[in-house]
């Protein structure tokens, strides 16, 4: 079935650092794709999307783009924060039966950035 | 005010006790989801609802059931609690764009 893996973490790195997260998709079309963010004590919530291949979703300094050829939606910011220490979550839907689509998420990716 | 507010923020229980977790929305959005969160494991998918009369098994139901008592409201309930169920749980909407929006989460925990 559809689904997504994402990068295993935690990720560690020094403000000012570029960051990759690496998610890759199997898919049997052209899903949307998401990135979520889980901040500490709190639920998870939309950063960046992409509807269709070719797409590049922005939020926040981040970015991603839905890449067919590899199959790939990577999370990259150029200069983390502290503040963008977080849980990452890769995710698209997946088919669940009966004509409904549910969300599957990757197991999350944790960044933590030091000053 | 929170679109999507969960109560309790946290409860500890004893094995074998009946509890219920509450979620209610101002989205307006017809579609509702129960998930668990483990470390290493990520979000899975206990139940779900399309609205009010439809109720689907997710990835994990086992243990769970579930009451959509209004469009605004859904319930999750463990009819007698077990350790492995300890973990925090997420209630959550989505839109027609499949985007979904977090409730703040619960923290579970069964001794």
């Amino acid at each position: 079935g559809d689904s997504v893996t994402q990068m295993e973490g935690p990720v560690t790195l020094s403000e000012e650092a570029f960051l990759t997260i690496n998610c890759t998709y199997t898919a049997t079309g052209y899903p949307s794709l998401f990135w979520y963010v889980q901040y500490p004590g709190e639920g998870l919530q939309l950063l960046l999307k992409a509807t269709k291949a070719d797409d590049k979703g922005s939020n926040k300094g981040f970015e991603a783009t839905y890449r067919k050829e590899t199959t790939s939606f990577h999370l990259e910011k150029g200069s983390v924060q502290v503040s963008d220490s977080a849980v990452y979550f890769c995710a698209l839907p997946a088919y669940s039966g009966a004509g409904s689509y549910q969300l599957t998420f990757g197991k999350g990716t944790k960044l933590s950035v030091i000053p | 005010d929170a679109d999507v507010t969960q109560t309790p923020r946290n409860r500890i229980t004893k094995t074998g006790k009946r509890i219920m977790l509450e979620c209610s929305q101002t989205k307006g959005h017809d579609r509702m989801y129960w998930y668990r969160q483990d470390p290493g494991l990520g979000l899975r998918l206990i139940y779900y609802s399309f609205d009010v009369k439809d109720i689907n098994k997710g990835e994990i139901s086992d243990g769970y059931s579930v009451s959509r008592q209004a469009q605004a409201k859904f319930s999750l309930s463990l009819e007698s609690a077990i350790p492995n169920q300890t973990a925090l749980y997420f209630c959550a909407t989505r839109d027609s764009y499949n985007e979904q929006f977090f409730g703040p989460g619960t923290r579970l925990t069964v001794l």
